[in-house]
């Protein structure tokens, strides 16, 4: 069955520099959301979109903008990195379920390093 | 607002022993619960879910049942397996209408099974 990709896999960045990570949800799925998983910790949610409008909104710095594409992929686009900001970003997608919930399904992450 | 909480490990078995990983959650409303499990270096995967009171979710030898009254969400195994070593994550979402809020997880259980 497809799964969530997302990409690039592993991502080394600068100090101030600025990132862009894309996530393809799998397919008939209207929902996109993006985590943020910190070393030893729990992943933490930055933004959702649903049917490419923004749906929920969580811990997402001002630095970080994302949006969702016609086309249902989402990019995270992520400026002036901080150390800090060394993390794996997760994409989750998912759909309404005939029992009437939403069963979030994540892709492998990208471990993003900031140097 | 909504948390999760869990027992915290590292949780170390001998193989075939019970498993029991508590969680326990509050939400401002009636939330769907979750656990995902993440392999080192993976993403999550969806290991079980309810919708509502009383429901049991399995999976893989793993159950959980929905208990609103006491706000638990407990994740339970008869016979522990090497392969079952991983981070357990208990989670809840809300659904507030056009796609569900983002999910609030636990810090994660880590558990260990020795042969």
């Amino acid at each position: 069955a497809a799964g969530v990709i997302q990409s690039p896999r592993h991502l080394i960045k600068e100090k101030r520099e600025t990132a862009t990570l894309k996530c393809y949800p799998i397919p008939r799925h209207d929902t996109v959301y993006w985590y943020q998983q910190g070393p030893g910790q729990d992943p933490q949610f930055l933004i959702s979109f649903y049917e490419k409008m923004q749906s929920d909104k969580g811990s997402i710095p001002d630095r970080f903008s994302a949006q969702q594409f016609s086309d249902y992929h989402s990019e995270l686009n992520m400026s002036s990195l901080e150390l800090g900001d060394s993390a794996l970003y997760f994409c989750a997608s998912s759909s309404f379920t005939s029992l009437g919930t939403y069963e979030q399904y994540f892709g492998p992450g990208t471990r993003l390093t900031v140097t | 607002g909504n948390s999760v909480t869990q027992m915290e490990g590292p949780v170390t078995l001998s193989e075939e022993a019970f498993l029991t990983i508590n969680c326990t959650y509050t939400a401002t409303g009636y939330p769907s619960l979750f656990w995902y499990v993440q392999y080192p270096g993976e993403g999550l995967q969806l290991l079980l879910k309810a919708t509502k009171a009383d429901d049991k979710g399995s999976n893989k030898g793993f159950e959980a049942t929905y208990r609103k009254e006491t706000t638990s969400f407990h994740l339970e195994k008869g016979s522990v397996q090497v392969s079952d070593s991983a981070v357990y994550f208990c989670a809840l979402s809300l659904y507030s209408g056009g796609g569900a809020d983002g999910l609030t997880f636990g810090k994660g259980t880590h558990l260990i099974i020795q042969p």
